[in-house]
Parts: C-alpha cells; structure tokens; sequence
C-alpha cells in the first residue's frame, strides 16, 4: 500500500503570503496526486489533479508540481478563504490513501 | 450537475451494523467508480471503498473484512454496509463519485455528498 506523508501538519500564515505544502508517496506514483481544500463542516474540494493541472473554477493562485514520489502544493498569494485544511490523495493505486492533512490558518 | 446525498441512521451500537446510502442525481450510477471515505472527528480522510458501475469492487485491507458496498442502478443509489462496528468507527461519512478520465490524469473524486456523521454508541 502507498503511504502518503504530508508536511508541514500545519501552518500559521498571512493574507498575501506565499504557502508551499508538501506531500511524499512512500513509492513511486508517476503524477497521479491530487489535492483537495477542505473547510470545517464540508465537504473535501478538488483543487489540483494529475499533479499540476488545475481544477475548473479553482482561482490561478493554486499550483502543484512533482513527480515520482515528491509533490507540493503552492498558494502564490494567500486569500482569507484560503483558510482551511489541505489534503493530497494518490490515485496511483489501490487502496487509495490521503495524506494526514495541513492545516492553514491565520498568523 | 451531479449531486450526491447520503442518508441513514446517525447513531449505532456497538457490534451492530452501519448502513448508508447514497443517493445520486443529476447523473447516471452506470459509469464511473462510487466511492465511500470516512473522517472521524476532528481527524483526516480515510478511503474505505469503491463499486465500479460494471460491478468490481474495490476495498481498503483495513476494513475489508466488515465492508461491502454495492449499487442498486434502478434507483441510482449505492450503499454502504460496514458490520461489527466499535467506536472507532465513529466519523462523518461521505459518498463520492471517482471518475477516470485517461492515462494522463488518471482519477478524480470530483463530486461529494455533504457527510454524514455517524456515531457509535450504546
């Protein structure tokens, strides 16, 4: 089974700051890494799939790269609705597995 | 759009058997992969399963002795059933449809219900 690390587990931050969260597959899982937001009380939100391609309606401020076993998750200008906990998600293969999650609130 | 609601009993005692449904609209069950992820309180998201619509199932090794889901295409639904349930298997549940799209993306789980929270308790 693909394990997947996240760090940091949390983050203090402020409207405007730059945010790179990282996420590590225990095995390789080519660019099958998606990310989700997810807010209190909701639903996860698909951000970014494939690594790096970014879902429709998501704003252009959120970006991912990697490859092989190494991905992050960048916010260029963070938002006040930015707020919230990140997840990454391999689809590489079964059993699927998230990442214990990054929690992103104000400094 | 496609939308999903789950639905079913938010209190279950120990040793008995959780049942959830989901409920898809807006879209049919007789493609993709429906998924079932669980999140305890105030913990991250665990992937429990899924049904593909041919009728192939898909299991975490975690759970897969007490789990079965299964799809019921006459009234695009599918459920959830997870037995001998203990504490620990209290958290909000969600439904979710995986889609795969190619070799250069793979899959998505691009709609979700809301969640329900299920709580294990005598």
């Amino acid at each position: 089974d693909v394990q997947m690390t996240q760090s940091p587990s949390s983050l203090s931050a402020s409207v405007g700051d730059r945010v790179t969260i990282s996420c590590r597959a225990s095995q390789t899982i080519n660019h099958y890494l998606n990310w989700f937001q997810q807010k209190p009380g909701k639903a996860p939100k698909l951000l970014i799939y494939a690594t790096s391609n970014v879902q429709s309606g998501v704003p252009s401020r959120f970006s991912g790269s990697g490859s092989g076993t190494d991905f992050s998750l960048t916010i260029s200008s963070l938002q006040a609705e930015d707020f919230a906990t990140y997840y990454c998600q391999q689809t590489y293969s079964t059993p699927r597995s998230f990442g214990q999650g990054t929690r992103v609130d104000i400094k | 759009q496609v939308q999903l609601q789950e639905s079913g009993p938010g209190l279950v005692k120990p040793s008995e058997t959780l049942s959830l449904t989901c409920t898809v609209s807006g879209g049919s069950i007789s493609s993709h992969y429906w998924s079932w992820i669980r999140q305890p309180p105030g913990k991250g998201l665990e992937w429990i399963g899924y049904m593909y619509y041919r009728g192939s199932a898909n299991y975490n090794p975690s759970l897969k002795s007490r789990v079965t889901i299964s799809l019921d295409t006459s009234r695009n639904q599918f459920s959830l059933k997870l037995t001998s349930v203990t504490g620990a298997d209290t958290a909000v549940y969600y439904c979710a449809r995986e889609m795969y799209h190619d070799v250069s993306i793979g899959s998505t789980l691009d709609y979700w219900g809301q969640g329900v929270l299920v709580t294990v308790s005598s």
